[in-house]
């Protein structure tokens, strides 16, 4: 089983609809979780970050996590073309770790 | 992110050659931490260094890779003898001090490599 699974994609949405992607860990440890946005042929850039289990909304993102089912979600509200790029999602297995471990990734593209 | 600057961006060199890939933490970071992006392929954990230290490097191939932070001046990871297989993005990401316990990386613009 990889440490960090991702839906797969592409997910494709038109403007102004939600996207949202899903991620599960596997190390029930983990305490802090990442998402990182990442266009073509660019680095990834840190978007969100979410450390306690519920909701945390920034602007049209919200994460969301739940460490009793090892899942964590990035809801995208009102897509904008802009959005598409390929979402990474990362885990630091406990407070003090320096090593992320990513998932795959999931392209999102959307439909003006 | 566009703090942590890398450079080259772009690297192309021929197989057997030497590759160095450098790394300037954002300012006040002081741990760096290198991933390699293959094509199509997500990112993969190579090594981590403070200055004039290599904390773990169980991410990266046993030979002909090497990395080092020194006290003074950028990280650099080293590639010697290159292969077409180590044609990526190396990205470097930087955090600040691990105390208070949680760490947001912030990432380069990576230098992609390619081996003719």
């Amino acid at each position: 089983q990889k440490e960090v699974e991702q839906n797969s994609g592409p997910l494709s949405v038109p403007e102004g609809a939600i996207a949202s992607l899903n991620c599960t860990y596997s190390d029930r440890g983990s305490q802090s979780f990442f998402w990182y946005r990442q266009y073509s042929g660019k680095s990834p850039e840190l978007i969100m970050s979410i450390y306690s289990n519920g909701d945390k909304e920034d602007g049209r993102f919200t994460a969301q996590l739940n460490k009793a089912s090892q899942y964590v979600s990035l809801l995208i509200r009102d897509s904008q073309p802009s959005d598409s790029a390929t979402y990474l999602c990362a885990v630091n297995a406990r407070p003090g770790d320096y090593k992320l471990s990513f998932g795959a990734g999931t392209t999102v593209t959307v439909r003006a | 992110n566009a703090g942590v600057m890398q450079n080259p961006r772009h690297l192309v060199r021929r197989r057997g050659q030497e590759a160095r890939l450098r790394c300037s933490p954002m300012k006040g970071h002081s741990h760096v931490y290198w991933y390699r992006q293959l094509p199509e392929e997500g990112l993969k954990f190579m090594v981590y260094l403070q200055k004039e230290n290599i904390i773990d490097e169980s991410g990266m191939p046993k030979e002909r890779f090497s990395a080092e932070f020194p006290k003074e001046g950028p990280s650099i990871l080293r590639i010697q003898q290159v292969v077409r297989g180590d044609s990526a993005a190396y990205f470097c990401a930087s955090s600040p001090s691990l105390t208070g316990g949680n760490t947001e990386a912030f990432f380069g613009q990576g230098t992609r490599l390619t081996v003719v």
